[in-house]
């Protein structure tokens, strides 16, 4: 079944790094672009980041611009985000979702992961 | 940024009652607005997508309408697993998400 698993999520310290990964089984991995999404402890959804299917373009909300990078593997169906410079108010839940197969810019998340915690403290 | 206001904040309603939750955009989206259902503890799952469409085996009683700015999600009638949060999401320019609708039982 189409599935996404995150992982790596952890305790940081404020002006620390991280990196959180997502596996995705199921589906033909290479055919989606792929998005971040956060939810902080009792709060909304916010978007942070999008990838397109070839890795080819990313896009980032600007409240993580500069400091967080999306990538991807295809070859292992793996989707990344790497968090650096990490400040308390990133502390959230992190979900990996799929967008709908060849679209170029960012659409709808059709497909979520359960989420991979990340606590930003001192 | 393209900011979406939802309302109202809360929403009671008995099961078997229609439910109207409204999203507003603060410029055009056109029709690229879709709607989430998340429950507590888990992840969003995708109801409607492009305004109006129902995403793969979402029942019947979820619809989407509007264009534009204006747009309302209605369940026609609330079954009791519909108590949960919904969200809107606008692709017109990046990804935004509105700040949520909480539909509780009355």
């Amino acid at each position: 079944q189409v599935q996404l698993v995150e992982s790596g999520g952890g305790v940081v310290q404020p002006g620390g790094s991280l990196r959180v990964s997502c596996a995705a089984s199921g589906f033909t991995f290479s055919f989606h672009g792929m998005h971040w999404v956060r939810q902080a402890p009792g709060q909304g959804l916010q978007w942070v980041a999008f990838i397109r299917s070839d890795g080819g373009s990313e896009y980032y909300a600007d409240s993580v611009k500069g400091r967080f990078t999306i990538s991807r593997d295809n070859s292992k169906n793996t989707l990344y985000l790497q968090m650096n410079n990490l400040k308390t108010e990133d502390t959230a839940v992190y979900f990996c979702a799929r967008d709908p197969p060849v679209q170029f810019s960012p659409s709808h998340l059709d497909v979520w992961g359960q989420g991979t915690t990340v606590i930003v403290s001192s | 940024e393209i900011v979406l206001t939802q309302s109202p904040a809360t929403l009671s309603l008995s099961p078997g009652e229609r439910a109207t939750l409204s999203c507003r955009a603060s410029q055009s989206v056109s029709t690229y607005l879709a709607w989430y259902q998340q429950k507590p503890g888990q992840a969003p799952r995708l109801l409607i997508y492009d305004a109006s469409n129902r995403a793969t085996g979402i029942p019947a009683r979820f619809s989407g309408s509007g264009s534009g700015t204006d747009f309302t999600l209605t369940i026609s009638s609330l079954e009791p697993e519909d108590f949960a949060i919904y969200y809107c999401q606008q692709r017109r320019t990046l990804i935004t998400f509105g700040q949520g609708t909480r539909l509780e039982i009355k």
